[in-house]
C-alpha cells in the first residue's frame, strides 16, 4: 500500500525558515517524481515544487522560486521541502504527493504550516 | 499561465441524481487534464486523468469528458459518499495549476 506522510510542520515566524519532510513507502520512491502541493485556508490546491527521480531537476511556481528547494534522499525513501523566508500567505497545508505523468496518483495527509509573528 | 475555471463553486444535489462540473482552461491543454476527490480527514483521491480516463479503483459512475479547453467531470447515481469537493488539475505545462474547486452538498 502506498503511503505518504509529511512532518515538519508547526508556527514560524514572517521571514524564518522551515523544512518538511515526507516519508514514502509501500513503492519503489526512486522510480517517481514526487512533489508538493500546498492549500491555504479556505483556499484551492496550489502546485509547489516538483523533483525528478534523481534529484537532477526541480521545477517550481514563481510564488516560491528562489525561496523554496525541494529535495529527496532515494535512500531514505524521503522528499524534503526547505522553505526559506516565509510569508504570511506561505500559510497552508502542504501534501506530499506522488507524480503519474504530470497529475498526482497519491497524496498524504498533509501538514500544517502557520507562518505568523 | 494556464488559468483553469471551475464552475460552480457550490452544488446541490440528493442521492441519485446526476451532476456535472465544468472546468475551462484559458488555452488548449489538449486532454491533460485530471479530476481529485478531497474529503476531510482523507488523502486526496484521483479520479479521473487524460480527461476521461478512470483510475483503478474509481467507481464507474464516475466519468469524465472534453478536450481543448472545455472538460466535464460527471456523476450519475450519486452515493451519499460523494458529497465532497472537487478539483480540475491541467498537466500541460508548467505551472501545474488547480481549478478552484466546487463543493458538491446534500440538497
Amino acid at each position: 500500500e502506498v503511503q505518504l506522510v509529511e512532518s515538519g510542520g508547526g508556527l514560524v515566524q514572517p521571514g524564518r525558515s522551515l523544512k518538511l519532510s515526507c516519508a514514502a513507502s509501500g513503492f519503489t520512491f526512486s522510480n517517481y517524481y514526487m512533489a508538493w502541493v500546498r492549500q491555504a485556508p479556505k483556499k484551492g490546491l496550489e502546485w509547489v515544487a516538483t523533483i525528478s527521480t534523481s534529484g537532477s531537476r526541480t521545477y517550481y511556481p514563481d510564488s516560491v522560486k528562489g525561496r523554496f528547494t525541494i529535495s529527496r534522499d532515494n535512500a531514505k525513501s524521503s522528499l524534503y521541502l526547505q522553505m526559506n523566508s516565509l510569508k504570511s500567505e506561505d500559510t497552508a497545508t502542504y501534501y506530499c504527493a506522488r507524480h503519474k505523468d504530470w497529475y498526482f496518483d497519491f497524496w498524504g495527509p498533509g501538514t500544517m504550516v502557520t507562518v505568523s509573528s | 499561465d494556464v488559468q483553469m475555471t471551475q464552475s460552480p463553486s457550490y452544488l446541490a444535489a440528493s442521492p441519485g441524481e446526476s451532476v456535472s462540473i465544468s472546468c475551462k482552461a484559458s488555452k488548449s491543454i489538449s486532454t491533460y487534464l485530471a479530476w481529485y476527490q478531497e474529503k476531510p480527514g482523507k488523502a486526496n483521491k484521483l479520479l479521473i486523468y487524460s480527461g476521461s480516463t478512470l483510475q483503478s479503483g474509481t467507481p464507474s459512475r464516475f466519468s469524465g469528458s472534453g478536450s481543448g479547453t472545455d472538460f466535464t467531470l460527471t456523476i450519475r447515481s450519486l452515493e451519499p459518499e460523494d458529497f465532497t469537493v472537487y478539483y480540475c488539475q491541467h498537466y500541460n505545462e508548467y505551472p501545474l495549476t488547480f481549478g478552484s474547486g466546487t463543493k458538491l452538498e446534500i440538497k
